[in-house]
């Protein structure tokens, strides 16, 4: 079982729609859990962290972690071309400080 | 402030080189966290760094091997390269011990093993 995984997209979504993406874990004790937005050919750029169970959001992102079921969620609102990326879970366990645990990624494509 | 550098940005080598590879963090970061990343394999964890120690290994062969110095700059360095050394190399810095903070990546270094 890998330590993180994402669903496989690609996803495509129209513009102005909301984008679901979606993670799960399997160590019960990570702790940490960030989405990372990387562009073709580009670094990966942190959008979201978010370590307590619920709801976090900042502007078209919120992010949602549910320990129980070990999941993580980052849901796009008002989709835009330029979110058209790969979009990346990483999580960090608690015994394993300055590490991040990475899913494979999963590919957003938003069209006009 | 600005953001993690490395350098070079891209590298051309050829099998049986040897490779070293730089990595600046933000300012006031203390922790370097090297990846790999293929489109095989993904992301995958080198090592972490904190205060000239490292803290934590990844599944790598011993070929690969890292350091930092007292200015928190780290290198990374592949020895004996094979043609599946081809990847990103990317570092992370983060600010808090072993790296618990936010880690904010580099440009990464692209590199091609012939």
């Amino acid at each position: 079982q890998k330590e993180v995984e994402q669903n496989s997209g690609p996803l495509s979504v129209p513009e102005g729609a909301i984008a679901s993406l979606n993670c799960t874990y399997s160590d019960r004790g990570s702790q940490s859990f960030f989405w990372y937005r990387q562009y073709s050919g580009k670094s990966p750029e942190l959008i979201m962290f978010i370590y307590s169970n619920g709801d976090k959001e900042d502007g078209r992102f919120t992010a949602q972690l549910n320990k129980a079921s070990q999941y993580v969620s980052l849901l796009i609102r008002d989709s835009q071309p330029s979110d058209s990326a790969t979009y990346l879970c990483a999580v960090r366990r608690g015994s394993t400080l300055g590490r991040l645990y990475f899913g494979r990624g999963t590919q957003l494509t938003v069209w006009p | 402030k600005a953001g993690v550098t490395q350098t070079p940005r891209y590298l051309i080598k050829t099998r049986g080189q040897q490779v070293t590879l730089s990595c600046s963090p933000i300012s006031g970061h203390r922790s370097v966290s090297w990846y790999q990343q293929t489109p095989g394999q993904g992301l995958q964890f080198l090592f972490e760094y904190f205060s000239e120690t490292q803290r934590n290994k990844g599944n790598f062969p011993g070929r690969f091997s890292g350091r930092q110095f007292s200015n928190s700059r780290s290198e990374m360095n592949v020895s004996t390269l094979e043609l599946g050394d081809s990847a990103l190399y990317l570092c992370a810095s983060s600010s808090a011990p072993g790296g618990t903070d936010t880690q904010y990546f580099g440009p990464g270094t692209r590199l091609t093993v012939l």
